[in-house]
């Protein structure tokens, strides 16, 4: 069975810092993989899709940025964070090549607090 | 341009009452499909069910169901018999295939507070 990964599970980091969020999904090949961000109370913000390793689609432009350097993980990284970029962050698979009627699975998430 | 409206931001219940979430959307694609998840106070989404555009029978697993109108482009979530641990957001969800992406749009969720 497939199964998703997300370290850490929360985060508290100083104003500028850096950041590196790791999702690694097991059991499946050549996934569709997402970020999602969700801030406190409020509904879910795709931020980047990958199709493939190295092939990544922004939908929100901001400091963040994201990366895939194998098949089954995706990293989303920042080099200074905002308070804004506070939030939950989700990480989701879905199974590649199959139109739109590919469930998407999610991880269990990140709490990032950036103070 | 996709939307998925969920009207309904809070809902509040006495366990053992029937709840129904509400679900429209908007879509210029023929063929879509129809998502509904679960996120408990843990936080993870959990998914529960998925609709075909083409399939409009309704469907009941235990005390959810699940009622498909394509007439009114709505997809309705009913939980009979609610009970504590129902408590959660849920959100309705739709799917469109953008550069063999397949995407979700995603309501802006419903939270369901079930009291004992």
């Amino acid at each position: 069975s497939q199964t998703i990964h997300q370290w850490p599970a929360t985060l508290v980091q100083p104003v500028g810092s850096p950041l590196s969020l790791e999702c690694t999904v097991e059991g499946t090949s050549n996934p569709n993989l997402y970020w999602y961000r969700q801030a406190a109370g409020r509904g879910l913000q795709l931020l980047f899709y990958s199709v493939g390793i190295g092939q990544i689609s922004s939908e929100v432009p901001q400091n963040l940025s994201a990366s895939r350097p194998q098949d089954r993980q995706f990293i989303l990284s920042s080099k200074k964070l905002l308070l804004s970029d506070s939030g939950f962050y989700l990480c989701a698979w879905s199974e590649g090549a199959s139109g739109g009627r590919g469930t998407q699975y999610f991880g269990p998430g990140t709490r990032l607090l950036v103070l | 341009a996709q939307k998925v409206t969920q009207a309904q931001t809070e809902i509040s219940v006495v366990e053992k009452e029937d709840v129904t979430l509400d679900c429209v959307y908007e879509t210029r694609d023929t063929t879509y499909y129809l998502f509904w998840y679960k996120q408990p106070p843990s936080g993870e989404l959990v998914f529960l069910i998925r609709r075909n555009s083409f399939d409009e029978q309704n469907e009941i697993s235990g005390r959810y169901s699940w009622n498909f109108q394509k007439s009114t482009s709505s997809f309705n979530f009913t939980i009979t018999a609610s009970q504590v641990v129902d408590s959660a957001v849920y959100f309705c969800a739709l799917s469109h295939n953008i550069n063999a992406g397949n995407m979700l749009t995603f309501g802006g969720g419903t939270r369901l507070m079930v009291k004992p």
